[in-house]
């Protein structure tokens, strides 16, 4: 079965500190892995799109890295801005039908 | 360069009733998908239009229906409202096929049913 999860479902770190959200999926075969970023009562922003030959692509302060083989991706946020509260989807494309599936996201929450 | 439009930004409606929901892509833009997003589920997959034809569909009941004009503006309905349809409806728009292509979101129209 194509899923994506998504770890872990909540975080709460403090301004200027990293933080790592992680992406497991099993959709095959793979086309894409995309990252975005979800302000709370606003619509989803790209962060990064990923084919399988990249593993690490970078947006600013944000670090994706994609591992195909282990079908992990991660997301590296480098020093945490207060902004940077946001519910984080990853979401993978692929599964021979070329869908999409989401993953239920990662609400992080940066405290000053 | 405009985003994309969706409009209402917030409604409410009663159980049995009907919505239209309407969604203007990026100009150039012909792909539009629509995605329901609620706490439990997340985001999932409703429909896909593409010049004027469905080209993909999400595991819906049929009361979920859209449709896309020649302007590439999309329009969704969900008839008989149930207290379960209520949720964030957010539209896409996409030079290429959704799965292929970024996708630019609208801001959502939040629709809660009483």
């Amino acid at each position: 079965k194509n899923q994506v999860e998504q770890s872990p479902q909540s975080l709460i770190i403090l301004e200027g500190k990293n933080c790592t959200l992680q992406c497991n999926y099993t959709v095959s075969p793979f086309s894409n892995l995309r990252w975005y970023k979800q302000d709370t009562g606003r619509g989803p922003v790209s962060l990064t799109i990923m084919t399988f030959s990249e593993n690490t692509k970078s947006n600013g302060r944000y670090t994706a890295t994609l591992d195909a083989d282990t079908k992990q991706s991660s997301l590296h946020i480098t020093a945490s801005q207060l902004s940077d509260s946001a519910s984080y989807i990853c979401v993978v494309s692929g599964g021979g039908a070329n869908n999409l599936f989401f993953g239920t996201g990662t609400r992080l929450t940066v405290i000053p | 360069k405009a985003g994309v439009t969706q409009t209402p930004r917030y409604l409410i409606k009663t159980r049995g009733q009907q919505v239209t929901l309407s969604c203007s892509p990026i100009s150039g833009h012909r792909s539009v998908s629509w995605y329901q997003q609620t706490p439990g589920q997340g985001l999932q997959f409703l429909f896909e239009y593409f010049s004027e034809t469905q080209r993909n569909k999400g595991n819906f009941p049929g009361r979920f229906s859209g449709r896309q004009f020649s302007n590439s503006r999309s329009e969704m309905n969900v008839s008989t409202l149930e207290l379960g349809d209520s949720a964030l409806y957010l539209c896409a728009s996409s030079a290429e096929t959704p799965a292929v292509g970024e996708l630019f979101f609208g801001e959502g129209s939040r629709l809660t049913v009483l």
